[in-house]
């Protein structure tokens, strides 16, 4: 079982140019959430979705976009990436949005 | 201000030391309080969880939780060089994950 892998592993990219971080759980989970973690402000939340079809904002949503077509993958889109979006991209998942979230390996991402 | 303060760190230990790693809130409201270790380059996992005040322990690991003075302690006892990551402290008044605030993240380097 591989829990969760996520693509690419890192990434430079040139300001301007549009990119789509993916994520796939094999865990059945319902509900997936995109973190980003930079020095000194911690781990916080973009977007997440409680179940697949539906998606909501988290505290750093500008920016970025979300869908959820179906329970494994959640791709993460930023549609013209700014060197404020450098950094390192999490995804994760749990059974409900009570329970407990298990987390991707990462992609650092650097916008130049 | 922010609503979870936690020392940076580099907190460097021998091993076999008592650790002590601990974050403070401002925000009454929160009742979940979780400790995640994050190893470097790789997604933070789950360590302890506890919902409102009191000790929980688990292993080699103690939560404490004191919401009267709005702070909460992970403790390590018999420190090893495995234990050698960054901890994360993270709390919700909901216990709905989309909702989680977590700490900076505290260093911890145990020394042979």
């Amino acid at each position: 079982i591989a829990g969760i892998t996520q693509a690419p592993t890192s990434q430079i990219l040139a300001a301007g140019r549009r990119m789509t971080l993916r994520c796939t759980q094999d865990m059945r989970h319902n509900a997936m959430y995109w973190y980003r973690q930079d020095l000194g402000l911690g781990l916080r939340l973009i977007h997440y979705s409680n179940t697949a079809g539906t998606t909501g904002k988290g505290e750093v949503p500008d920016g970025y976009s979300v869908s959820r077509a179906n329970t494994d993958d959640f791709p993460l889109t930023l549609a013209s990436a700014v060197p404020s979006q450098t950094s390192v991209y999490f995804c994760a998942s749990s059974a409900s949005p009570q329970e407990t979230q298990y987390f991707g390996p990462g992609t650092r991402l650097l916008v130049l | 201000q922010k609503e979870v303060e936690q020392d940076p760190g580099p907190l460097s230990v021998p091993e076999g030391a008592i650790v002590s790693l601990n974050c403070t809130y401002s925000n009454s409201a929160f009742q979940y309080f979780m400790w995640y270790r994050q190893y470097s380059r790789k997604g933070p996992e789950l360590l302890m969880y506890t919902y409102s005040s009191g000790n929980k322990e688990d292993g080699r690991f103690t939560a404490q939780v004191d919401k009267s003075s709005k702070y909460i302690s992970l403790f390590i006892r018999d420190s090893q060089p495995s234990d050698s990551a960054t901890y994360l402290c993270a709390m919700s008044a909901s216990g709905t994950a989309s909702k989680l605030t977590f700490g900076t993240g505290t260093r911890l380097q145990v020394t042979l």
